[in-house]
């Protein structure tokens, strides 16, 4: 079981938005703003899309935004493509180490 | 450009231990900041394993404390995974990244698998 909370699946149609949530507690979501997305395709390495709750890598499109409040933290992304269609995972520092989330299933249909 | 690369065995016996070495090339690993393990068993999801800073300040996951060590090697640009008394559970696709701390890892390795058994 992991420490951080995700729902299994989202899904959306192509131009919707989406907003995967990510639930910790005070010792890690809550208490630090170090939350990272990752983006993973079947059978590829993960790809960091957000870190430190908001910030984005350079290439990662501004469709993907980050956010947090009290102990969530929110991945959104907004004019769904076809290729977003993915599985996404947020990270978080916590209390002396790194608490993840059991991964969320997008679904463009 | 920043890449890592994987390699060591890719099947390992029940109770010894998996030895991984994370090569980087274009980037000096004295740079860091972090240099980190995460690890995917077969259809399952992400764990991370641990990080170090290239001055050797190691961070692991509790659940593998006991069990995992991660070391830097500047003189060959590589840092490397050693887990020890492994079992099945420890079948997993092992990835190595660049940690900008906090959990950050924005640049990954391919990632390799490693199989548990006898």
């Amino acid at each position: 079981q992991s420490a951080l909370t995700q729902p299994r699946s989202v899904s959306g149609s192509p131009g919707q938005s989406v907003t995967i949530s990510c639930t910790g507690t005070s010792s890690d979501v809550g208490g630090y703003n170090y939350v990272s997305w990752y983006q993973q395709h079947p059978g590829k390495a993960p790809k960091l899309m957000i870190y430190d709750v908001t910030k984005r890598p350079s290439g990662v499109p501004d469709r993907f935004f980050g956010s947090k409040s009290g102990n969530t933290a929110s991945l959104t992304i907004s004019g769904l493509l076809p290729e977003d269609e993915a599985d996404y995972y947020c990270f978080s520092q916590a209390d002396g180490s790194v608490v993840f989330g059991g991964g969320t299933k997008l679904t463009v249909l | 450009q920043v890449q890592l690369q994987e390699s060591g065995p890719g099947l390992v016996k029940p109770s010894e231990t998996l030895s991984l070495t994370c090569g980087i090339s274009g980037y000096a690993i004295s740079s860091g900041p972090f240099w980190g393990w995460v690890r995917q068993p077969p259809g399952k999801g992400l764990e991370w394993m641990g990080s170090i800073s290239h001055s050797g300040n190691s961070f692991y996951n509790p659940s593998l404390k006991s069990r995992v060590t991660i070391s830097v090697d500047t003189s060959k640009n590589q840092f490397s995974l050693r887990l020890t008394s492994v079992t099945a559970a420890d079948t997993a696709v092992y990835y190595c990244a660049r940690d900008l701390g906090g959990g950050s890892h924005d640049f990954w390795g391919q990632g390799t698998l490693v199989t548990v058994s006898s």
